[in-house]
């Protein structure tokens, strides 16, 4: 079945860092691969989405690139600001189904 | 922004009582799904329904579990008995299924259960 790997956390980044949390799945097909973000005490919000391969997803200044090559889809973001703090899911849906398969998710910690 | 609502936020209760989490989703979206989430496990599936119908509760320990919706706009999911075990924070998440590749899925708060 379909699978999506994440990085291990926490990630501990001084504000004004890189990140990159790595995301890697295993689907059949060409499935859609989301970015969702989850902030303390709260629900999963979609954070980004890319539909097939090449597709760059962004928001809020975070990124990730649909690598069909590398079956990967990493997060990135060029400076995290404190209020980023939260844990990171990667998903992804395939198109045979509608269930939506997550990662285990990646806490990321930002201090002033 | 239309919401996913999730009641309680907040259950405990003691062993061996039956517990009902509600979740409203959003007016118009056709697939509602249950997620539980564990430190352990992280998010697991539970349930999924389509226009109502349930079409994969795989996840579910059938023993003590049950998802339903009795209508398009209410999908409840009930343990008779909890056990410790079940602490968890359940989440209910909700879309439109031609739609959810480009969109994804809008979650809930989430409820969270602590059985002692």
């Amino acid at each position: 079945g379909d699978s999506v790997t994440q990085m291990e956390g926490p990630v501990t980044l001084s504000e004004e860092a890189f990140l990159t949390i790595n995301c890697t799945y295993t689907a059949t097909g060409y499935p859609s691969l989301f970015w969702y973000v989850q902030y303390p005490g709260e629900g999963l919000q979609l954070l980004l989405k890319a539909t097939k391969a090449d597709d760059k997803g962004s928001n809020k200044g975070f990124e990730a690139t649909y690598r069909k090559e590398t079956t990967s889809f990493h997060l990135e973001k060029g400076s995290v600001q404190v209020s980023d703090s939260a844990v990171y899911f990667c998903a992804l849906t395939n198109s045979g189904y509608s269930t939506l398969t997550f990662g285990k998710g990646t806490m990321l910690l930002v201090s002033p | 922004d239309a919401r996913v609502t999730q009641t309680p936020r907040d259950k405990v209760t003691e062993m061996g009582q039956e517990v009902t989490m509600r979740c409203q989703p959003i007016l118009g979206h056709n697939t509602v799904f249950w997620y539980r989430q564990t430190m352990m496990q992280g998010l697991e599936l539970l349930a999924y329904f389509r226009n109502r119908a349930p079409l994969d509760d795989s996840g579910m320990p059938k023993d003590r579990f049950s998802a339903e919706m009795p209508d398009a706009t209410l999908a409840t999911l009930k343990i008779q008995p909890s056990e410790p075990r079940d602490s968890a924070v359940y989440f209910c998440a909700s879309g439109l299924d031609r739609d959810r590749e480009v969109k994804g899925y809008t979650f809930g708060s989430g409820t969270r259960l602590t059985v002692v």
